[in-house]
Parts: C-alpha cells; sequence; structure tokens
C-alpha cells in the first residue's frame, strides 16, 4: 500500500490547452473522488467513482471538466480550453465507501494556467 | 449555505501548549460524519480524527481529540502539548449519508506554532 499517487505533481499551461491528471488510487478502495482546493480555500468536492462507475458529475464546475476511471483502478481528470481561473491544487482521494470509512488523499497536482 | 464554519483563520500557540481549533456545521441529517484533516505545505490532506453523529464518546487519536457537541453543532478540535511539526491547515469537514458521498470542507484554520 503505497498511499494514493497523483501525477504530476506540478503542471504549467497555457491558456486554452487541454490539461489531463491521472490519480492511483489505494488498490482495494473501491471509491475515488476529485476535489478541486484555490488558494485559501478548503477542498471542494467534483466528482466521485464507485469502481467504474461515475455517480457523481453534478458538481463538476463546468462542461470543460471531465473525468473516467475506465477500469475501476486509476481515474483521470481533464480539462477542456483551460482558464485562469481553473488554476488550482487538484487533489485526488479514495475510500472503501460507507460509514465509518474515511478518506486517503493525494498530495495533489497544482495546475498554473498562464 | 455554508454547511461546515471555522472562525479562526489564523492561530498562533506556543509550543507544548493545548490549542483548539472551532468548528461548527449545519446539516438536516441524523446520521453525518464530522472529520479533521491537516494539511502541511506539501499539500497532502493527512486524516487526524473522525466522529460520527451516533457515536456517544468523543473521539480520540493520540494527541488529538474531538470535542463534539451534537445539540450545539460543534466539533472542535483539541490538540494536546503542541509540537512545532504540528504548524500547518487544518480543516474540518463533513459528510452526509444522503449527499453525494463526497465530504463538504470548512475554510480552514493556519495553526503556528512558536517556539
Amino acid at each position: 500500500d503505497t498511499g494514493v499517487s497523483q501525477n504530476p505533481r506540478h503542471k504549467i499551461t497555457k491558456r486554452g490547452q487541454n490539461v489531463t491528471f491521472r490519480c492511483d488510487p489505494i488498490s482495494e478502495h473501491n471509491r475515488l473522488y476529485w476535489y478541486r482546493q484555490t488558494l485559501g480555500q478548503g477542498p471542494e468536492f467534483l466528482t466521485y467513482f464507485q469502481n467504474e462507475a461515475q455517480l457523481e458529475k453534478s458538481r463538476l464546475l463546468s462542461d470543460r471538466f471531465s473525468a473516467e476511471r475506465p477500469k475501476g483502478s486509476f481515474s483521470t481528470l481533464e480539462i477542456q480550453r483551460t482558464e485562469q481561473g481553473d488554476s488550482a491544487m487538484y487533489l485526488c482521494a479514495s475510500s472503501l465507501g460507507g460509514f465509518p470509512y474515511g478518506y486517503t488523499f493525494g498530495s495533489g497536482t497544482r495546475l498554473t494556467v498562464v | 449555505a455554508q454547511k461546515i464554519t471555522q472562525t479562526q483563520p489564523g492561530m498562533f500557540v506556543q509550543e507544548k501548549e493545548a490549542v483548539t481549533l472551532d468548528c461548527t456545521y449545519d446539516t438536516s441529517d441524523q446520521s453525518y460524519g464530522l472529520f479533521w484533516y491537516k494539511q502541511p505545505s506539501s499539500g497532502e490532506m493527512i486524516f487526524l480524527i473522525y466522529q460520527g453523529s451516533y457515536d456517544e464518546q468523543n473521539a480520540t487519536e493520540g494527541r488529538y481529540s474531538l470535542n463534539f457537541q451534537k445539540a450545539r453543532k460543534s466539533a472542535n478540535l483539541v490538540i494536546s502539548a503542541s509540537q512545532l511539526g504540528d504548524s500547518a491547515m487544518y480543516f474540518c469537514a463533513m459528510r452526509e449519508p444522503g449527499g453525494a458521498d463526497g465530504l463538504t470542507f470548512g475554510k480552514g484554520t493556519h495553526l503556528i506554532i512558536q517556539p
């Protein structure tokens, strides 16, 4: 068990470009979550998967954001046509699901849009 | 409406003193869970302690304890014998079973331990 792994740790991109982040959860965890954290704020929940099914996506910030977990293992979060307001830390977490299980977070991907 | 309120943006505490970080929450559900996480400058969210709404005893984990006052909707984190390594952002969060299984976080408290 090596924890939740996120890649890359940092990403700098030009406005209008597409970016994709990867998250590898703890192997026995069937639930995977994505959060966005802007400066000075707590993380904001975006979406989550149970195995390969995306059970909540209404909180994705716009239709430029999408996430996949095709085989129920790793997940990707894609942002299309990035804007400067997308600059933030993107955190991934995984869980066994249900009370009282908690969430294990990765170290995040810090996105800077220039 | 804000569901998690942390009223202390920043705190300075002397090393070895106890510190209480405030958290109030708002929910109409009877069953819910409350979490505290620590976020050092590296960015990772480190789980500290969990309290279920039906737990009769206050949760404790080593130097961390949660002062849970259900009627007041309060879930304050108490750190005993603070250490320099405790300096970090601290977030209170709530999980609601009727929600989307995600956590709702407060804005956090920046704790600085002074030698």
